[in-house]
């Protein structure tokens, strides 16, 4: 019930872009993704809800397949602050009180 | 500043030894959850309260109890701590559950030895 995420880690220059691909094999109500530096708390970035729609944080953005149960994070012209571990969130389509699980996170380090 | 407030920060127990953490939002949610994190294993859901005066398991509820307070205040308690029980504790809050983002505390890390 776990999401995947792939890749585990990645080592970006600054300016390069990345790919976060979160999955799951259960149908999903919805995507979330949080970030996480080092010694703090995961701080939200952004929900999908099912309907395949994209989103946008600044130079983050998110999209979700809900066909394939796919959701990917896209990171643009990377900064030094977005280092840290990005963990995706999903929410299955159970029509009850919904419960958030995480995937293990891929750990991004941006370096000059 | 409005946020999850949780205490304490840090807590090193001896096996056997029972405590509760304390968590406490400011946002008027009505979800609140406890989730535990672990090296490698991402963030993994101890407890929930969908709303007041609701609890209900999650991944992991083993060794623990909850006690949804009131509106604002969701503890967790462990009776009789285990050293598996050593962990970062984070407390998180949502508007409701599901198409919400989450807010979290900052965390309490627990030594159990």
């Amino acid at each position: 019930q776990q999401p995947v995420q792939s890749p585990q880690a990645v080592i970006l220059r600054e300016g390069e872009d990345a790919v976060i691909n979160c999955s799951s094999s259960k149908a999903l109500y919805s995507v979330h993704w949080y970030r996480q530096k080092h010694g703090e708390a995961p701080v939200f970035l952004m929900i999908l809800l099912k309907g395949g729609e994209q989103k946008g944080h600044e130079k983050i953005s998110a999209s979700f397949n809900e066909k394939k149960q796919q959701s990917s994070l896209y990171l643009t012209a990377s900064q030094l602050s977005y280092s840290g571990t990005y963990f995706c969130g999903t929410v299955l389509n159970t029509g009850t009180a919904s419960k958030l699980t995480f995937g293990t996170g891929t750990r991004l380090q941006v370096t000059l | 500043n409005a946020g999850v407030t949780q205490t304490p920060k840090f807590q090193v127990l001896k096996t056997g030894q029972s405590m509760t953490l304390q968590c406490a939002q400011d946002m008027n949610h009505n979800s609140m959850y406890w989730y535990r994190q672990d090296p490698g294993m991402g963030l993994r859901l101890i407890y929930y309260s969908a709303s007041e005066g609701t609890t209900d398991k999650g991944e992991v509820p083993n060794g623990y109890n909850v006690s949804r307070l009131n509106k604002r205040e969701f503890s967790l308690r462990l009776e009789s701590a285990a050293p598996s029980q050593t962990s970062v504790y984070f407390c998180a809050s949502s508007e409701r559950t599901g198409g919400y983002g989450y807010t979290f505390g900052s965390g309490t890390r627990l030594t159990v030895v």
